[in-house]
């Protein structure tokens, strides 16, 4: 069965330095997400992406945070200077479409912040 | 701003009864709402849906009950089975802001055998 899959599985980096996290949606959606769980609190949705642009964002996501989509098959969330509370497992999302389809989650990234 | 609100962080029963999760919601505009099982050390996978013009879907031993007077929803899952112990994430989403879904903090099941 298709998945999506998520490198690293935790980073670890200090503080003010960019970290770039990968995913590899499946291959045939073309709707991609980021989400971020803070340890014990709710997912929290960053930003979806669409044909090679930011589709919506949170207000989370701000100027520190990009994305992009390299080649093709990655997607990847650049945060440029990190800051401790980044720290938090970031989720990738696909999907084949917008709206009320179901949405497939990545084993996820920890990051941790130093 | 909790949109969403799982007021149980935590539920046990046991195996082969009824395990009731519930979600209440702030947002009168959400018309989509889903469950989310999540596994340690994976990420979330969804469950069951239902839209706002139902207030009932079953899957199997999974249903879903939609309340919107009251803005609530619950899932349960009957018989509980020990494979079901996870965390089970509510989220909900308006026609409005599209692929953002907001989510609920998560209530941790433990079915014990």
């Amino acid at each position: 069965e298709p998945e999506v899959t998520q490198t690293p599985s935790h980073q670890v980096t200090q503080m003010g330095q960019e970290v770039i996290l990968r995913c590899v949606p499946i291959s045939n959606h073309l709707y991609f997400y980021w989400y971020r769980q803070i340890l014990g609190q709710k997912v929290e949705f960053l930003v979806s992406f669409y044909n090679n642009e930011i589709s919506e964002k949170s207000e989370i996501f701000d100027d520190q945070f990009s994305v992009e989509r390299p080649d093709g098959s990655n997607f990847t969330l650049k945060i440029r200077s990190t800051k401790l509370e980044d720290s938090a497992m970031y989720f990738c999302a696909s999907s084949k479409s917008p709206g009320f389809d179901e949405q497939f989650f990545g084993p996820g990234t920890r990051l941790t912040v130093l | 701003d909790q949109q969403v609100k799982q007021n149980s962080p935590s539920l046990s029963v046991q195996e082969g009864r009824i395990s009731i999760l519930n979600c209440d919601y702030t947002n009168s505009m959400f018309d989509y709402f889903l469950w989310y099982k999540k596994y340690p050390a994976e990420g979330p996978t969804f469950l069951i849906s239902i839209s706002s013009i139902k207030d009932k879907n079953e899957d199997g031993r999974f249903t879903v009950f939609l309340n919107k007077s009251a803005k609530h929803l619950s899932l349960h899952i009957v018989p509980s089975q020990p494979g079901d112990s996870a965390v089970y994430f509510c989220a909900a989403s308006s026609s409005n802001t599209g692929n953002q879904f907001y989510f609920g903090t998560g209530t941790s099941l433990t079915v014990i055998p």
